[in-house]
């Protein structure tokens, strides 16, 4: 069964504290993997694709990897603008077109 | 240019009502998804358009879930007899094409079930 998994659930971390969000997935035949992030009260909002290990892409603070399991999402000395739910997605099995998502993580970065 | 669009931003209704939600895809975009998400919950796929080939309405939780995509471009999700469990955030999302094309999400409508 096609299954993303995000952890942690909630990460809180102070100004400058740098950290990683985790993603893991099984799907057969991976096509990508999508890094979105929310805001409250808002879509998502598309942050990166990555199509095969060892893949990396970044902007500004945030730096996603691909690894054959999982992708991470680095963010490096965070500000409390970064504070959102960050969620990744990957194409279901069997050649289907939608996204399978995981709950997120939720991020908040205090002063 | 215009993002993707959705109307009403907010929809409380009473059981047993049916309720329409719309949906104003990028221009251009031939690939139109619908989501919903409820409280604590990840974004559950419901059904997809790709230009004129047949929807996938394999995330529809019951027949009481219908939609439809006029001309390739807006959308309508429509809901009959609504139910408590309904209640959630329902997301609309547009890309240029299927798997490869990163999509592109509306701010969705709350739907309210009383």
């Amino acid at each position: 069964e096609d299954q993303v998994t995000q952890s942690p659930e909630a990460l809180r971390l102070q100004e400058g504290e740098s950290s990683s969000l985790n993603c893991s997935y099984t799907v057969s035949g991976l096509r990508g993997l999508f890094w979105y992030r929310q805001d409250p009260g808002k879509g998502p909002e598309f942050l990166f694709t990555l199509y095969s290990a060892g893949e990396e892409k970044e902007k500004e603070r945030l730096k996603a990897t691909l690894t054959k399991k999982e992708s991470f999402l680095h963010i490096t000395a965070p500000k409390p603008e970064d504070s959102a739910t960050y969620l990744c997605a990957v194409p279901g099995s069997y050649n289907t077109d939608k996204l399978i998502f995981g709950t997120g993580t939720r991020l908040q970065v205090f002063p | 240019g215009a993002g993707v669009s959705q109307s009403p931003s907010n929809k409380v209704t009473e059981k047993g009502k049916d309720v329409e939600l719309r949906c104003d895809p990028i221009s251009g975009h031939t690939a139109l998804y619908w989501y919903r998400q409820s409280l604590g919950q990840g974004l559950e796929f419901l059904i997809y358009f790709q230009g004129n080939s047949a929807p996938d309405k394999s995330g529809l939780p019951s027949d009481r879930f219908s939609a439809e995509r006029t001309g390739g471009s807006v959308s309508t999700l429509t809901i009959q007899r609504t139910q408590q469990e309904d209640s959630a955030v329902y997301l609309c999302a547009s890309s240029l094409g299927g798997r490869d094309y990163e999509q592109y999400f509306g701010p969705g409508t709350r739907l309210t079930v009383t």
